[in-house]
């Protein structure tokens, strides 16, 4: 079965510094595996996703995550935090049969000034 | 504008009073998912939809009940709410593909007493 494993709830980092947040997935089939961006009090928003296309995928806002097979690893990263970056990140891989999303636990990110 | 709509935004009743949440969208989205959002869980899927008439359960499904009798509808039912349903309840909908993102509603903050 799919599942995924986001590395720290909490993420803390100064502004300008790399962002990097961890998720390995568990896939016995190529997977599509996305993430998500949920800022205060409001629904989930798609930064980016993976589907097989490239393994480097650029996203909104500056980010960017690497599909790695032999790691099972997707890192959301972005070179320069901003402020308007803390948020709560998801990564998520589409479960089996294709109707299903999985989503991992959350990471926080917060921005430091 | 493309959206989710979802209602209430915030609910507070007691255990075994039933309500409804309704969710709707205007992007003409085959498939639609109800979530609930836990502290430290993550998004956890409750029940999804691939078209009218067609539902299946999620990974959580005990407790509640949906229904698609139109394409832009899925409301969620909990005919007798208990305090453990206490949770940040979500709306999503999507293309037909499971590469397609999810696009969420705003969010159902229920408390029950």
């Amino acid at each position: 079965a799919q599942s995924v494993t986001q590395l720290g709830s909490h993420v803390s980092v100064s502004e300008g510094a790399l962002v990097l947040l961890r998720c390995n997935y568990s896939s016995s089939v190529p997977p599509y595996l996305f993430w998500y961006v949920q800022y205060p009090n409001q629904g989930l928003q798609l930064l980016l996703k993976y589907t097989s296309a490239a393994t480097l995928v650029k996203g909104i806002n500056g980010f960017e995550a690497e599909f790695k097979k032999s790691e099972t690893s997707f890192h959301l990263t972005k070179p320069s935090a901003h402020m308007s970056d803390a948020a709560e990140y998801f990564c998520a891989v589409i479960g089996t049969g294709g109707f299903k999303t999985i989503f991992g636990a959350g990471t926080r990110l917060f921005v430091k000034a | 504008e493309a959206q989710v709509t979802q209602n209430p935004r915030y609910l507070i009743t007691v255990t075994g009073k039933k309500l409804t949440v309704t969710c709707s969208q205007n992007m003409n989205h085959e498939y639609m998912s109800w979530y609930r959002q836990d502290p430290g869980l993550g998004l956890r899927q409750i029940y999804y939809s691939m078209n009218v008439e067609v539902t299946d359960k999620g990974d959580v499904p005990e407790g509640y009940k949906v229904s698609r009798k139109e394409k832009r509808n899925f409301p969620l039912i909990l005919e007798s709410p208990s305090p453990n349903q206490t949770s940040l309840y979500f709306c999503a909908s999507n293309l037909r593909g499971s590469y397609n993102e999810q696009f969420f509603g705003p969010g159902t903050r229920l408390t029950v007493l």
